[in-house]
């Protein structure tokens, strides 16, 4: 059994800026959830996928936004980077049914200067 | 509003100590409540969660509805267990999102 990756580990963007972020999912998953965590602070919830489309939405703004493809992978896209954006940003893969567990991956961090 | 609290920023114990991290949490229905870790340099990690009623690593949570609380404890504390605690909650029902507490830093001291 495969778990959640995600890539590239670390990024450092200017302001201003697009930057993509990758997960796949752990094999058997169909469902991926994005969280944004800054320093000192939990995982907050940014959006969650399921069968590729968005499926809840916690307070980002629209310049947040994402993908599911077929293959139950997921993409986190953020545009026009502002400085407080810089976070660690955690892929969650889960199989829905009612409030199943959700996996974590290792996460990407994100500085934007 | 959908709240997790966990009060202590920092919580320091001794080797075969007992431990409690606090979790207080706000919301209307019955929600699932969990416990997740991340040892350094590891990824997040379910440790429990209060459906399963299983006993991870001698950790155990009980939920107190009265009280919304879902306090983990363990009575033997061991330094492996250092690490960053976050209770979370998922609300029932809609999105399946996991709303997080602020994480507690357990320290064990030998």
């Amino acid at each position: 059994e495969t778990g959640v990756t995600q890539s590239p580990t670390h990024l450092i963007k200017t302001r201003g800026q697009q930057v993509t972020l990758r997960c796949s999912s752990q094999s058997g998953h169909n469902t991926v959830s994005w969280y944004q965590q800054a320093l000192g602070q939990g995982p907050q919830f940014i959006f969650q996928y399921y069968r590729e489309e968005e499926n809840g939405r916690g307070n980002f703004p629209p310049r947040f936004s994402g993908l599911q493809f077929p293959n139950y992978s997921s993409e986190l896209n953020v545009n026009a980077l502002e400085l407080d954006d810089s976070a660690l940003y955690l892929c969650a893969s889960s199989f829905r049914l009612a409030q199943e567990t959700q996996y974590f991956g290792p996460g990407t961090r994100l500085l934007v200067l | 509003a959908q709240r997790v609290t966990q009060p202590e920023k920092l919580l320091s114990v001794f080797k075969g100590a007992p431990v409690e991290l606090k979790c207080n949490y706000s919301y209307s229905g019955s929600p699932e409540l969990f416990w997740y870790v991340q040892y350094s340099r590891q990824r997040l990690q379910l440790l429990l969660r209060h459906i399963s009623r299983e006993s991870i690593k001698g950790f155990t949570a009980d939920l107190n509805k009265g009280e919304t609380s879902f306090h983990l404890k363990k009575p033997f504390a061991q330094e492996e267990d250092s690490a960053m605690y976050y209770c979370a909650l998922m609300p029932q029902g809609g999105s399946e999102k996991l709303v997080f507490g602020k994480g507690t830093k357990l320290t064990v001291n030998p």
